[in-house]
C-alpha cells in the first residue's frame, strides 16, 4: 500500500531532551516535506527536501533540522526542545515537486513539550 | 506576500445539501491552487489539484473551481453526507513555482443525519 508513514504517533517529552520524529514514504517519491499545525495558524511548512542531500527551510525552520540521506527517508530533528514546539507534526511527500504534484500526507505526529 | 483565507471557518449544514467553501489567495499569480481534506486525528488528503490553466476540476460529487484574476476557489460538494465532515483546506504555492505551499486554516464541516 502506497503511504506516508510517521514515528512516533504520540510523543510527551520534557525541554532539553533531544528527539527525532521519522518520516518514511515507499512511493519513491523525490520530494518530501514537513509541517505543523497549530490552532489558529494552520499548517505552516518547516522544511522540505527535493532530494537526496537536498533540503531548504520553509516558513517556520528555527529550532529544527532534517536530513535526506536516503529517497525514502526524511526525519525531523529537534535538538533542543522548547515548549512552543508542542505541535501536530506532518510529514508529506509528492512525485515530484512539492508544488506542481499532489502531495500525500502522513498520519501525524502530536508532540506535547513540557 | 501570498495569503490564503477560507470562509467561513465552521459550518453546519443537514444531509443532502448542497454547499459551497471558499477559499481565496492575495497573490493570483499562482501555478496551482490544492484543496485537502482533513479528518479528526488524522492527515490530509489530496482531494483536487487545479492547475493555473484551468477553470474547474471534478471528482465524484466534488467540483472546483479557480477564478485566478480574482484571487478565489471554490469546492462544491453536491448532496452532502455525514462522511463528508471534515475540515478542508486549500493551499497555494508561497510564490508562482516555488516548492513552499501556504495553506488556509480550513473550513470545518459538520453534515448531520
Amino acid at each position: 500500500e502506497a503511504q506516508v508513514t510517521q514515528n512516533p504517533r504520540y510523543l510527551i517529552t520534557v525541554t532539553g531532551k533531544k528527539l527525532t520524529v521519522t518520516c518514511s514514504q515507499n512511493m519513491n517519491h523525490e520530494y518530501m516535506s514537513w509541517y505543523r499545525q497549530d490552532p489558529g495558524l494552520g499548517l505552516r511548512q518547516i522544511y522540505y527536501s527535493m532530494n537526496v542531500e537536498v533540503t531548504d527551510k520553509g516558513d517556520v525552520p528555527e529550532g529544527y533540522k532534517v536530513s535526506r540521506k536516503e529517497k525514502r527517508n526524511f526525519p525531523l530533528i529537534l535538538e533542543s526542545p522548547s515548549p512552543n514546539q508542542t505541535s501536530l507534526y506532518f510529514c508529506a511527500s509528492s512525485f515530484s515537486t512539492g508544488f506542481a504534484d499532489t502531495q500525500y500526507f502522513g498520519p501525524g505526529t502530536r508532540l506535547t513539550v513540557l | 506576500k501570498q495569503e490564503v483565507t477560507q470562509i467561513p471557518a465552521a459550518l453546519s449544514v443537514p444531509e443532502g445539501e448542497n454547499l459551497v467553501l471558499n477559499c481565496s489567495f492575495t497573490d493570483s499569480a499562482i501555478y496551482n491552487l490544492q484543496w485537502f481534506r482533513q479528518d479528526p486525528g488524522k492527515g490530509l488528503t489530496s482531494l483536487l489539484l487545479i492547475q493555473s490553466s484551468q477553470r474547474e476540476q471534478t471528482s465524484g460529487r466534488l467540483n472546483a473551481s479557480l477564478d485566478k484574476s480574482s484571487g478565489r476557489s471554490t469546492l462544491y460538494i453536491a448532496a452532502s453526507q455525514p462522511g463528508d465532515s471534515a475540515t478542508y483546506l486549500c493551499a497555494v504555492p508561497r510564490s508562482y513555482n516555488t516548492d513552499k505551499l501556504i495553506f488556509g486554516t480550513g473550513t470545518r464541516l459538520q453534515v448531520f443525519p
